[in-house]
């Protein structure tokens, strides 16, 4: 069965730094494109960042580019997410999903909560 | 950016019942429409994808019809553990998006 699992989430405060993980298994990483999904407290869905399988394309949501890096360790078979410039607008529920287009497997999601 | 417009935000359904959520696209995205369920504390979980082929493992009773810019999700006879918030989803275009999603409730 496959399994995403993020990790990283946390507390940090308007314009700080945070680096979400998200380890991959029970399935050939990397042959998949990856991307990560957020959901505010309460809201919808919106899609942050997608990288292809071999890492040479990447592609961000408007309100995120200049500020997320997302990038990939085959070898390891783990995704990242490097926020940079948090804003209060960041706070998430951040998903790691597998896929390009649609999404047949999800984490269970790691909160970044953005404070002062 | 494509705009995705569900109806209603809240359908309040008997168990048993029909359940009939809408999807509306703010330009034609062809086939390339999802449907996932969530559920408090969980992550989404795919039912349809292809606007209306059944994932893996998800039940006949859910069903998904349209293309350009109308799209339904069909639950034909509501079970206990259906009741949760449905969103649609294009892959058309990037960025991919989702509409505001549709709760479904216990009446």
């Amino acid at each position: 069965e496959v399994q995403l699992v993020e990790s990283g989430g946390g507390l940090v405060q308007p314009g700080g730094s945070l680096r979400l993980s998200c380890a991959a298994s029970e399935f050939t990483f990397s042959t998949y494109s990856m991307t990560w999904v957020r959901q505010a407290p309460g809201k919808g869905l919106e899609w942050v960042a997608n990288i292809k399988q071999d890492g040479s394309q990447k592609y961000y949501v408007d309100s995120v580019r200049g500020r997320f890096t997302i990038s990939r360790d085959n070898a390891e078979n783990s995704l990242y997410l490097q926020m940079n410039s948090l804003r209060a607008e960041d706070t998430a529920v951040y998903f790691c999903a597998k896929g390009k287009s649609f999404f047949d497997n999800w984490g269970q999601g790691t909160l970044v909560t953005v404070s002062s | 950016e494509i705009i995705l417009t569900q109806s209603p935000d809240t359908l309040s359904v008997s168990p048993g019942e029909r359940a009939t959520l809408s999807c509306r696209a703010s330009q034609s995205v062809s086939s390339n429409l999802a449907w996932y369920q969530q559920k408090p504390g969980q992550a989404p979980r795919l039912l349809i994808y292809g606007a209306s082929t059944r994932a893996t493992g998800i039940p006949p009773r859910f069903s998904g019809s349209g293309s350009g810019t109308e799209f339904t999700l069909t639950v034909s006879s509501l079970q206990s553990e259906d009741f949760a918030v449905y969103y649609c989803q294009q892959y058309d275009d990037w960025p991919g998006t989702f509409g505001q999603g549709t709760k479904v409730e216990i009446k």
